[in-house]
């Protein structure tokens, strides 16, 4: 199995900055994905990041909003720029090898 | 987007007790999982059931799977308080690559 680990764990920020959230696997995962999971949800999917290229974004998600970045095998990032209090939410990234889904701890985000 | 639906949405049983989450979904799967989610913590993978399997066991856990209703179910017996939390079923679309879908979740409350 992967170990993902992803940083920062949590952070408060000013509404109208950016964030950027780091996500590191340990082995070699076919595909890579960010979810969002806000207060009392279920974990819907972002986008699935693609190496070397643009990410796939899912319905209601936009690259300005939430560019990511895929420049290896290994390890992906996801912004959430131009954040609001609307944005507050745990964002968690996952590793896939086809078989399995290995997640990462996730980011608590806070906008204020 | 979201595939899988679950039931019931919440379940309080007391300890002792088994406790049974139901999901479905809409597409075609390869695989079925379900993961435990504690309070604002990170996902716990559960168990993974194939596309081609119909029932699988992991200690107190049972998993089924009916890819005729499209529909699976997790099964904990003999519930213990420290199996309080979220429960959600995660499908892996065969449609337009392989994405991980999650379900909205059972939360289970299990009282000593």
């Amino acid at each position: 199995s992967a170990v993902i680990s992803q940083k920062p764990s949590r952070d408060i920020c000013q509404r109208g900055t950016s964030l950027t959230i780091q996500c590191q696997v340990d082995s070699q995962v076919t595909m890579m994905f960010w979810y969002r999971q806000q207060p009392g949800q279920s974990l819907t999917l972002i986008a699935t990041a693609n190496q070397g290229s643009e990410a796939t974004y899912e319905s209601g998600f936009v690259i300005d909003k939430f560019p990511i970045s895929r420049p290896n095998l290994t390890f992906s990032t996801l912004t959430v720029s131009n954040m609001s209090p609307e944005d507050s939410s745990i964002y968690l990234c996952s590793g896939t090898d086809r078989r399995e889904a290995f997640f990462g701890q996730g980011t608590r985000l806070t906008v204020v | 987007s979201q595939q899988g639906e679950e039931d019931p949405q919440a379940l309080s049983i007391q300890e002792g007790e088994n406790a049974t989450m139901n999901c479905s979904y809409k597409t075609s799967i390869n695989n079925l999982q379900w993961y435990r989610q504690n309070s604002g913590r990170g996902l716990v993978h559960l168990i993974l059931i194939r596309s081609n399997e119909r029932e699988k066991h992991s200690g107190r856990l049972r998993v089924t799977l009916d890819t005729s209703k499209k529909s699976s179910s997790l099964l904990i017996t003999a519930s213990r308080a420290a199996d309080t939390a979220s429960y959600f079923c995660a499908t892996d679309e065969r449609t337009g690559g392989f994405k991980t879908i999650f379900g909205a979740g059972t939360r289970l409350f299990v009282k000593a």
